[in-house]
């Protein structure tokens, strides 16, 4: 089964809240990524965690703050954003074994901020 | 770092008729070379992967071809169908210990008209 899965599918905050992303699979991959989607834009990469160890930060900003509780799952804590960070975050992962791997991508949460 | 271009950013085919996506990469280093799909509103969903030690690679409809020494890749989409219609983008992968990178080309819209 090569599903990730992701909550909320839509978010709405104001620059003041504190809101979370989250993200899991059932795969076994040990490698998760979080990547940000603007409108007809590619996916831009932000964070990558590997073996539940922070390897990639793609030089996001602070706002964002990633956290990886077990190999299953992943987190995105939002905080005072602003309304340039409103887009579509999409979570994916591989298999970390670091040979050609293949990324699957989860649907997305489609992110509004006010 | 890698760079990879992609055209044409739009294609309008009719039904039937083939459509050819072509990209080029930078970094030599790149050795898998993954396309996805992404329909309005929905995730990436991989269609169809090529690696490095492969020149072609083909599944019903739609093949891929890898020339390692131009580092050009392309997508074939034989016989159209309107269900074809979405952003297509090409993406040069590099294997790192225990994950990997994705850079992504700019997109093609296909739009199939009946």
């Amino acid at each position: 089964d090569t599903e990730v899965t992701q909550t909320p599918k839509h978010l709405v905050m104001g620059m003041t809240n504190k809101k979370s992303l989250k993200c899991e699979q059932h795969m076994g991959h040990r490698a998760m990524y979080w990547y940000k989607q603007k409108a007809k834009k590619p996916p831009e990469l932000m964070f990558v965690y590997s073996y539940e160890k922070l390897s990639i930060n793609e030089s996001v900003p602070s706002r964002f703050s990633p956290e990886c509780p077990n190999s299953s799952l992943l987190n995105l804590h939002l905080h005072a954003l602003q309304p340039e960070d409103s887009a579509l975050y999409l979570c994916a992962s591989s298999q970390g074994g670091g040979l050609e791997e293949t990324q699957y991508f989860g649907p997305g949460t489609r992110l509004l901020v006010l | 770092g890698e760079n990879v271009e992609q055209h044409p950013s739009t294609l309008s085919v009719q039904e039937g008729d083939s459509a050819v996506i072509k990209c080029t990469y930078s970094d030599s280093a790149s050795n898998y070379f993954p396309w996805y799909k992404q329909e309005l509103g929905k995730r990436p969903q991989l269609i169809i992967d090529i690696r490095s030690n492969v020149g072609e690679k083909k599944d019903q409809r739609i093949a891929v071809t890898l020339n390692k020494t131009a580092k050009h890749f392309s997508l074939h989409i034989t016989e159209t169908q309107p269900e074809d219609s979405a952003v297509y983008f090409c993406a040069a992968s590099i294997s790192l210990r225990g994950y990997s990178t994705l850079t992504f080309g700019k997109g093609t819209m296909l739009l199939v008209s009946p």
